[in-house]
């Protein structure tokens, strides 16, 4: 119940395209949901994230599409650039026990 | 602002050997967490720390692992005797309050050969 399963493992985008990034949950207690993008011999850096109470949040050319009765959500890169690759993990956050739990994590590859 | 440092970013030991890693977190950050990052996979935690308390050491295993949190700022985590398992990235967070989003640091990279 404690997992956040994510898909896909890799992706290959061309430049302009879109990149969609899919996790699924178990645990309804999960109240926050961030997404980190990770640059190779970096930290992950926060880079948008989304409460339950909201369907989607936008920012710039990144969007979370948030279902809460399927208990999915995704991340939509629009308009994908070869400085978005990278590897993107998303997290569920458990306010009770101030747990993150992280997804696997999807390498993204925008080809120029 | 200055973000989380860690150091050092590489470390290589021989098994056995003991190992430690070192944490700043951002200035008035009351959280701090430390995870590691096995190749090709998401951060899982270790420890978290309110303050100088550490109030989920659960994940830590705590027959080679420990971790302190002298005056509540800088952190430090020791592995005493690392196996070849241990071989990961070890990352350390830092949040404002309980209930705020994590920043990172660059993460420590251990190799034991």
């Amino acid at each position: 119940q404690q997992q956040v399963k994510q898909s896909p493992q890799s992706l290959i985008v061309q430049k302009g395209g879109i990149s969609i990034i899919n996790c699924a949950y178990e645990n309804t207690a999960f109240d926050y949901f961030p997404w980190y993008q990770q640059f190779p011999g970096k930290g992950p850096a926060l880079l948008i994230a989304i409460r339950p109470d909201v369907s989607e949040k936008k920012e710039g050319r990144f969007t979370i599409s948030f279902n809460k009765s399927a208990k999915q959500f995704s991340l939509h890169i629009m308009d994908s650039q070869p400085g978005d690759s990278a590897t993107y993990f998303c997290a569920a956050f458990h306010s009770g026990t101030y747990k993150y739990i992280f997804g696997t994590g999807t390498r993204l590859k925008v080809l120029a | 602002e200055a973000g989380v440092v860690q150091s050092p970013r590489y470390k290589i030991i021989e098994k056995k050997q003991p190992v430690a890693f070192w944490c700043n977190p951002i200035s008035g950050h009351n959280t701090l967490y430390w995870y590691l990052q096995n190749l090709g996979q998401g951060p899982e935690l270790l420890i978290r720390y309110e303050n100088e308390e550490a109030v989920d050491d659960s994940q830590l295993p705590k027959d080679r692992f420990s971790a302190e949190r002298l005056k509540g700022v800088d952190s430090t985590l020791k592995i005493q005797p690392a196996e070849l398992g241990d071989s990961a990235v070890y990352l350390c967070a830092s949040s404002p309050d309980l209930n705020t989003e994590a920043f990172f640091g660059q993460g420590t990279r251990l190799t034991v050969v």
